[in-house]
């Protein structure tokens, strides 16, 4: 299965900008990445996807490398609320994610 | 829209008993998921159907683990007997279509402990 990897754990104060980095370098060309978060006692909530090109939505935004090997998700402004493990996943065709261990983030008033 | 629900919440059981956990998908959803997240680790695939068929079974230990979607709709996954190393968050999970860019959307879990 495809392989993610990110740092166990990052910190952050309040309103400060988060960049959240994960290294996939056996993607294939297909491969979406996805990235959900899960705070505590809850399933997984989607956060952002992206295939080539950079991503922004409501929640964050998706920077990812032009050899597509690693992308970075960045919260601009993160909140209390944030603090959370966040997921990088490859959906490797047909739906399936495949997730690593994941970053806790940690926030900071 | 309501959410995908999952019930029971939590469930103890002793080693070699049987348990079922029951999932409702977000109304018109197709594709229907079950993970194992054991703790400290990232939610693993069990079973994947579309519709009222299985698109991916192949984490699924099928000496004990059994799972039905009867009519497309609701789903129960089955551990028959348990071990301990069945503890875990079972996490049901739904989405529209099985397009690659179709966001999955997770249910609250059922949190095993298997003694």
């Amino acid at each position: 299965d495809a392989k993610t990897t990110q740092p166990n754990s990052m910190e952050s104060n309040e309103e400060e900008p988060v960049h959240l980095p994960c290294n996939h370098s056996t993607i294939s060309g297909t491969d979406y990445i996805h990235w959900y978060r899960q705070l505590p006692s809850q399933g997984p909530e989607y956060v952002i996807h992206g295939l080539t090109s950079n991503v922004n939505n409501r929640m964050a935004s998706l920077a990812i490398a032009e050899d597509r090997k690693s992308s970075t998700l960045i919260l601009h402004r993160a909140t209390l609320r944030d603090a959370a493990v966040y997921y990088c996943s490859l959906n490797t065709g047909f739906q399936k994610l495949v997730f690593g261990t994941g970053t806790r983030l940690l926030v900071s008033p | 829209e309501a959410g995908v629900a999952q019930s029971p919440r939590y469930k103890i059981i002793e080693k070699r008993q049987s348990v079922a956990f029951w999932c409702n998908p977000i109304s018109g959803h197709a594709t229907l998921y079950w993970y194992q997240q054991i703790l400290g680790q990232g939610p693993k695939l069990l079973i994947q159907f579309q519709n009222n068929g299985v698109v991916d079974d192949s984490q699924l230990p099928k000496d004990r683990f059994s799972a039905e979607r009867l009519k497309g709709v609701d789903s129960t996954l089955k551990i028959q007997p348990a071990k301990l190393e069945d503890s875990a968050v079972y996490l049901c999970a739904s989405s529209f279509g099985p397009a690659d860019r179709e966001t999955q959307y997770f249910g609250p879990g059922t949190r095993l402990l298997v003694l």
